[in-house]
């Protein structure tokens, strides 16, 4: 089973407007640490929110929140006031804190529309 | 604060030839680990480091080669390259545990192509 899944290759947004990406993950590890990375055109990866699994108030980094549902084991971001720069890849990934293991998704395209 | 440094960032290789890549890091994290990336594509694991002198394959680690002798230095090895992997490479690094600083922090990545 995948540990890591985001079921949106790509996604849209009107500069300005909020967007939510997708992200459910699989854990049996009671103690896990959830990121958010962005990776531009440029190619490097950019860390951009963390949310623990006991952290009992969803992260906000910004304009990047983390929508973080325990019983549904979802943890998707959310991006407001989209701007241009945004546009990038966005990746998904967990770590068992029992295990160490690192585990990314495959990753949402999103595209910033003028 | 130099973090995580790789180098080349580019490198064009012959089929057959062998290169390695670069991995420093001086932040004294345990933690070091080597990502394929592929076009289009997410991050594979080939291998990574829990410590000096100890490492163990990831999810692809067919056709590479590494070691740590140090806590700083995680060298990528390959050996009769392939056109199959060309690719960009990305090495990582991170603390065993503990909070938001057990994430990753990401090198800049390499560039190959095997042609």
């Amino acid at each position: 089973a995948q540990k890591i899944t985001q079921t949106q290759p790509g996604m849209f947004v009107q500069e300005k407007e909020a967007v939510t990406l997708d992200c459910t993950y699989d854990t049996s590890d009671p103690s896990y640490g959830l990121f958010w990375y962005k990776q531009p055109s440029s190619g490097e990866m950019i860390f951009l929110i963390y949310q623990g699994s006991y952290d009992q108030q969803n992260a906000t980094e910004g304009r990047y929140s983390l929508n973080f549902q325990k019983a549904r084991k979802s943890a998707n971001l959310v991006i407001s006031a989209s701007q241009l720069g945004d546009s990038a890849m966005y990746f998904c990934a967990m770590r068992e804190v029992l295990t160490g293991q690192f585990y990314f998704g495959t990753g949402t395209s999103l595209t910033v529309i003028p | 604060n130099a973090g995580v440094t790789q180098t080349p960032k580019f490198r064009i290789l012959k089929i057959g030839q062998s290169m390695t890549l670069q991995c420093t890091q001086d932040m004294n994290h345990n933690y070091m680990y080597w990502y394929r990336q592929d076009p289009g594509m997410g991050l594979k694991l080939i291998y990574y480091s829990v410590g000096a002198g100890i490492t163990d394959k990831g999810e692809v680690p067919n056709g590479y080669n590494v070691s740590r002798s140090t806590t700083e230095d995680f060298p990528l090895r390959l050996e009769l390259a392939a056109p199959s992997q060309t690719s960009v490479y990305f090495c990582a690094s991170s603390y065993p545990r503990g909070g938001a600083n057990y994430g990753y922090t990401f090198g800049s990545g390499t560039r190959l192509t095997v042609v």
